[in-house]
């Protein structure tokens, strides 16, 4: 079955502390996207990649790091700056960029402050 | 500024009827909008997708219209079910980034 694996499905982080949030897609698409979601808002773009090893910032990029070393991968590194990292993160992904093309998105990631 | 505005009430609606929900937005020239359903815990689930030039498109019990006079979209469900309670999301393609934007959602309640 093809689609979007994220993990893990929940995750604490202690203050200081950088945390590393997965997202796999078997799903052969170029494009991939982070968003994070907080209740009664909508989704906010963090960061999105059109191509493997390259990325661009999204609306809340401050705090967080990405890496796109291989079309499959898309690691959300959370860290110690992101002061307020509690919230449900999705990873999506969709062929040729958005354009005109439906996101796919994981079941997301819920992490915690400890 | 650029806006999504999706009505933040909940919509609770009696099964069989139809539910509306609207997706307005401001200084944006979209040349798509996206329609998505959403389960509590999951990741959002994409429903339809109408191009600028398209008035209505249909896919079983759900219809989009998309007014880009009045920069609004309606999204329709017909003889509504309890399976159809869910959050609903609409989205905009940003062609200066190619990303979407998304509104905050509009949760659908269908009393049986």
């Amino acid at each position: 079955d093809g689609g979007i694996t994220q993990s893990p499905k929940y995750l604490f982080r202690k203050e200081g502390q950088n945390v590393t949030l997965s997202c796999e897609q078997n799903l052969n698409h170029d494009a991939m996207y982070w968003y994070r979601q907080d209740p009664g808002q909508g989704l906010r773009l963090i960061y999105y990649s059109q191509i493997v090893n390259d990325f661009q910032k999204g609306d809340i990029a401050e705090g967080y790091s990405v890496s796109r070393e291989k079309k499959e991968s898309f690691p959300l590194t959370v860290t110690s700056a992101q002061k307020n990292p509690t919230a449900f993160y999705l990873c999506a992904s969709s062929m040729q960029g958005a354009i005109g093309q439906p996101q796919h998105f994981g079941d997301g990631t819920r992490l915690s402050i400890l | 500024s650029q806006k999504i505005e999706q009505n933040s009430e909940a919509l609770n609606i009696q099964e069989g009827k139809t539910a509306t929900l609207t997706c307005n937005y401001t200084n944006y020239s979209p040349a798509y909008l996206q329609w998505y359903r959403q389960d509590p815990g999951r990741g959002p689930v994409f429903l339809l997708l109408i191009r600028e030039n398209e008035k209505e498109k249909r896919k079983e019990r759900l219809k989009v219209t998309f007014d880009t006079t009045l920069k609004q979209s309606l999204f329709h469900i017909t003889a509504s079910q309890p399976a159809d309670s869910a959050t609903y999301l609409c989205a905009l393609l940003d062609t200066g980034r190619r990303a979407l934007t998304f509104g905050s959602g509009t949760r659908l309640q269908v009393q049986p």
